[in-house]
Formats: structure tokens, C-alpha cells, sequence
């Protein structure tokens, strides 16, 4: 049973385009996500959150939105750099639950 | 440097044989988790512990062991009765109650011969 769903296994974006990677949510006493960013062989890096009370997060190039309807989220980020090449992961918890369910994962690549 | 230090970030073991990955954070956080990635799943909760001397199972906990002895530290030991361990595993610690980021170590890969 998956919880949190990203169904791209992959992306590829033009250096300068904008980038969106979409993430689905079933559980719907979720309250909280978060954005990941992940190089091979090394722990994940925290990218962006944003609280249910929220529709949008703004962090720079950045942008977490959220549609509690649809129970789904995207990250935008503009404009993207080769350096954003990366696995990111969408992750979400209950507040209260100290659970934290991740995604499988969007592997970014952006072309120079 | 406040953070997560995982040893040792390479390790070999035979089939039949325990082995125990360290966690270790000096973040003064409350909460730390166990995760394992596999290609194409993700990363998969395995347990997690919310304060000292208390732990819960996450969602793939058979085969594995932890302690919370201290604060600071939070030890996984991967069993001779988990059937596929090869994996990455990363800790991570949070300051808690499922609101705030989880901070991650480097992670341990583990490769069973």
C-alpha cells in the first residue's frame, strides 16, 4: 500500500526551463510534506516544506504547492541548473505520528 | 558541526552473519528513524524511535533489531533472519511529532556476499 506516490520515474528539462515533479498522497490525515533532493551513495538533502494550512511555499528557486483536494503536490523549480540534476523525493507525515512516509523517487536531469 | 555521522559507509558481510550499522547525532533531537533505499522503492521506513528506551517497528521491521539507550545514539543491527539485506541505509533524527525535516546521515551500504 503506497501511501505517497511519485509515478515519474524520470524527468528531463532544458537548462533554464522549469522543472515539476508531481508527488500523490492516499492518506488524508497527512498534514505536512516535505521535498528531498538525493545524490547517489550520499543521505538526503532537505529541499522545501509546507504545512496543510498552506498552498504555497516560495524558497528561492523553489516552489512547494499543495492541493489538499486532490491530495497531490508538485515542486517547481525555475529556472533549473545542471546542478539540480538529482533523485528527489516527495515525503509526507501526520503530525503527532513521528512517521515519515517518502515517495520512490523523480530523477531529475537537466540538459546544458 | 551538529549532524548525523552513520559508520561505517561501506560493509561486507557473509550470509548467516549479524551486523550492526551506528547512527549517531549530536543535533540534541529527540526522534531518529532507520531507513533503507532500494532501486525503485524508495526509501523504506524500518524503525523509528521517539524518545530513550522507547522504539516501534516502521513498515519492514522483520529481520531487524534497534536500542535507544542514549539519546544520541541509535544502533541498527540487521539479523541472519532478514532476507534480502543488501541495501543503502540511512538515519536520520528530527526534533519530532512528524512536523520539521528529517535530517539525514551519509548512509551505510551494506552488500551481503
Amino acid at each position: 500500500d503506497q501511501q505517497v506516490k511519485q509515478n515519474s520515474p524520470s524527468l528531463s528539462v532544458q537548462e533554464g526551463r522549469i522543472s515539476i515533479l508531481n508527488c500523490d498522497y492516499t492518506n488524508s490525515m497527512f498534514d505536512y510534506f516535505l521535498w528531498y533532493k538525493k545524490y547517489p551513495a550520499e543521505g538526503p538533502t532537505f529541499l522545501i516544506s509546507i504545512s496543510s494550512i498552506k498552498d504555497k511555499n516560495e524558497d528561492g528557486r523553489f516552489t512547494v504547492f499543495l492541493n489538499k483536494s486532490a491530495k497531490h503536490l508538485s515542486l517547481h523549480i525555475v529556472p533549473s541548473q545542471p546542478g539540480d540534476s538529482a533523485v528527489y523525493f516527495c515525503a509526507a507525515s501526520e503530525s503527532g505520528t513521528y512517521k515519515y512516509i517518502f515517495g520512490t523517487g523523480t530523477r531529475l536531469k537537466v540538459l546544458a | 558541526d551538529g549532524g548525523i555521522t552513520q559508520s561505517p559507509k561501506y560493509l561486507f558481510r557473509k550470509e548467516g552473519q549479524n551486523v550492526t550499522l551506528s547512527c549517531e547525532q549530536n543535533l540534541n533531537h529527540d526522534a531518529m528513524y532507520w531507513y533503507r533505499q532500494d532501486p525503485g522503492q524508495g526509501l523504506r521506513l524500518i524503525y523509528y524511535s521517539q524518545i530513550v528506551n522507547d522504539f516501534q517497528k516502521g513498515d519492514i521491521a522483520e529481520g531487524y533489531s534497534v536500542s535507544r539507550e542514549k539519546k544520541e545514539s541509535f544502533p541498527l543491527t540487521v539479523t541472519s533472519a532478514q532476507k534480502n539485506p543488501t541495501a543503502f541505509y540511512l538515519c536520520a533524527s528530527s526534533i519530532g511529532g512528524g512536523i520539521g525535516e528529517l535530517f539525514f546521515g551519509e548512509g551505510s551500504r551494506l552488500t551481503v556476499l
